[in-house]
């Protein structure tokens, strides 16, 4: 069975700190993708970033980062300097080749900026 | 503008009154499903449809209908609505079934007394 654990139901930091979301994910799919997505105080479901499990780069997004590591399951995601603007609920996904690619989510973490 | 919308967004309603969420894509997306959003659940995956006439469960079909009559629309049906259905609804496209960025509508908040 897959899942995903978001352990961080909520995380408060003030404005300028760098901050970590954690995500861990199990799977028996030899393929799979991860997924993060924002949902801001406004309710939308916006795409971050998707990755593949061949390819464990990290990656960079301006303020935002992404560590990748097959090793311990984990794909956490940083934000650098956050901003107020940051505020909002963050989902980690998993679609696996072998599971029809049905995305399987995160419970979330409540990122909090203050200002 | 690629879009997803709902209607409506916001609805209370009672007891097994019948009600119906609309949704439509233009982005010509194969792919489309319903996810509910509840506190510390994340989404879960109601319903989803392959193509038109469609049309699959997904981890939480219990009480819910759908159809996939034309490629663009795929309403969700709630034919006796209950209390445990309050929740927050997410119509979502992709362009095929396969790892993709899902599109998402604005969302349903949807209250049954």
């Amino acid at each position: 069975a897959q899942k995903v654990t978001q352990a961080q139901t909520e995380i408060s930091v003030v404005e300028k700190e760098d901050v970590t979301l954690d995500c861990v994910y199990e799977t028996r799919d030899t393929t799979y993708y991860l997924f993060w997505y924002k949902q801001p105080p406004s309710g939308e479901l916006v795409f971050l970033i998707r990755r593949n499990s061949f390819d464990e780069q990290n990656e960079i997004s301006g303020r935002y980062s992404w560590n990748f590591q097959k090793s311990t399951s984990s794909f956490n995601f940083t934000i650098t300097a956050s901003q107020v603007v940051d505020s909002a609920v963050y989902f980690c996904a998993l679609s696996g080749g072998d599971s029809n690619y049905q995305l399987i989510w995160g419970a979330g973490t409540k990122l909090i900026i203050k200002p | 503008e690629a879009q997803v919308t709902q209607n409506p967004r916001y609805l209370i309603t009672v007891t097994g009154k019948k009600l119906t969420v609309t949704c439509s894509q233009n982005m010509n997306h194969e792919y489309m499903s319903w996810y509910r959003q509840d506190p510390g659940l994340g989404l879960r995956q109601i319903y989803y449809s392959m193509n038109v006439e469609v049309t699959d469960k997904g981890d939480v079909p219990e009480g819910y209908k759908v159809s996939r009559k034309e490629k663009r629309n795929f309403p969700l049906i709630l034919e006796s609505p209950s209390p445990n259905q309050t929740s927050l609804y997410f119509c979502a496209s992709t362009v095929s079934r396969g790892p993709y960025e899902q599109y998402f509508g604005p969302g349903t908040r949807l209250t049954v007394t």
